[in-house]
C-alpha cells in the first residue's frame, strides 16, 4: 500500500531554536515530494524536490531529498511564531507503469514556536 | 486572478440529503482534484481528474462522483450525505495532465458537516 509517514505529529519549540521535520514513503513509481505550509486555511506551496542530494533553500527553510533511504526533510532555523502552523508533506507517483499520476499527502506535523 | 475558487465555505445537510460541491479554476490547468481533510488523517484525494472528460478515483472515493465537462470546473457530488463525510474539503488544480508538473494551487476549502 501506498503511504507517506510524517513525524513527529506535533512538535512545541521555543521561537529562536532550530526544528527538522521528518517525511518518510513508500510508493511505486516516485515522482517528487512536495512540501506545503498550513496556517489556517489552504496549504501553501513550499518546496518540490524530485532530486536525491540537492537542498532546496528559501529563507529560514530549506529542504532535502533522499530517494535512496525514500524520506525528506524539512528544516526551519530561527523559527518565529510566524512559523507556527501544520507542515505537510506529499508524495507524487504513479500506481502503474503508465498510469495517471497521483498525489498523497502525510498526516501533517503541527509545529507550534511559542514566543 | 482569482485562481481556484470553491463554493460553499460552509455547508450543514442533514443525513441522506445530496449537494454538490463547486470548483472551477482560471488558469487553464488540465489537473483538478478533491481532498477531503480530517483531524489526524491529513488530507486525502478523494477523485482527480487530467483533463476534460478524464477523472479517476482517489484512495476514499466511496459516496462521491464527479464529472469533468469543461477544462474550468470539477464538481464534487455528495450522492446521499452521511455523517462520516462531515470533513473540510479542498478543491486543487495544477498545470498539465501531470502532478507535478507545478505546484498544486488549493482553494479555500469548503466545511461540511452532515447531521
Amino acid at each position: 500500500e501506498d503511504k507517506v509517514v510524517q513525524s513527529p505529529l506535533s512538535l512545541v519549540v521555543h521561537e529562536g531554536d532550530t526544528v527538522t521535520l521528518n517525511c518518510s514513503y513508500e510508493v511505486t513509481n516516485f515522482r517528487s515530494l512536495l512540501w506545503y505550509k498550513q496556517e489556517k486555511k489552504a496549504p501553501t506551496f513550499l518546496f518540490m524536490l524530485t532530486s536525491s542530494g540537492i537542498e532546496k533553500k528559501s529563507g529560514r527553510l530549506s529542504s532535502i531529498l533522499d530517494k535512496k533511504e525514500l524520506f525528506s526533510i524539512l528544516n526551519i532555523t530561527a523559527t518565529q511564531t510566524g512559523d507556527s502552523a501544520v507542515y505537510l508533506c506529499a508524495v507524487v507517483f504513479r500506481t502503474t507503469n503508465f498510469g495517471n499520476e497521483k498525489l498523497t499527502f502525510g498526516t501533517g506535523t503541527r509545529l507550534t514556536i511559542i514566543p | 486572478n482569482a485562481g481556484v475558487t470553491q463554493t460553499p465555505k460552509f455547508q450543514v445537510l442533514k443525513t441522506g440529503q445530496s449537494m454538490t460541491l463547486q470548483c472551477a479554476q482560471d488558469m487553464n490547468h488540465e489537473y483538478m482534484s478533491w481532498y477531503r481533510q480530517d483531524p489526524g488523517m491529513g488530507l486525502r484525494l478523494i477523485h482527480y481528474s487530467v483533463g476534460a472528460g478524464i477523472t479517476d478515483q482517489g484512495e476514499v472515493p466511496n459516496g462521491y462522483n464527479v464529472s469533468r465537462s469543461t477544462t474550468e470546473d470539477f464538481p464534487l457530488r455528495l450522492l446521499s450525505a452521511a455523517p462520516s463525510q462531515t470533513s473540510v474539503y479542498f478543491c486543487a488544480s495544477s498545470y498539465g495532465q501531470r502532478a507535478t508538473n507545478e505546484k498544486l494551487f488549493f482553494g479555500s476549502g469548503t466545511q461540511l458537516s452532515v447531521l
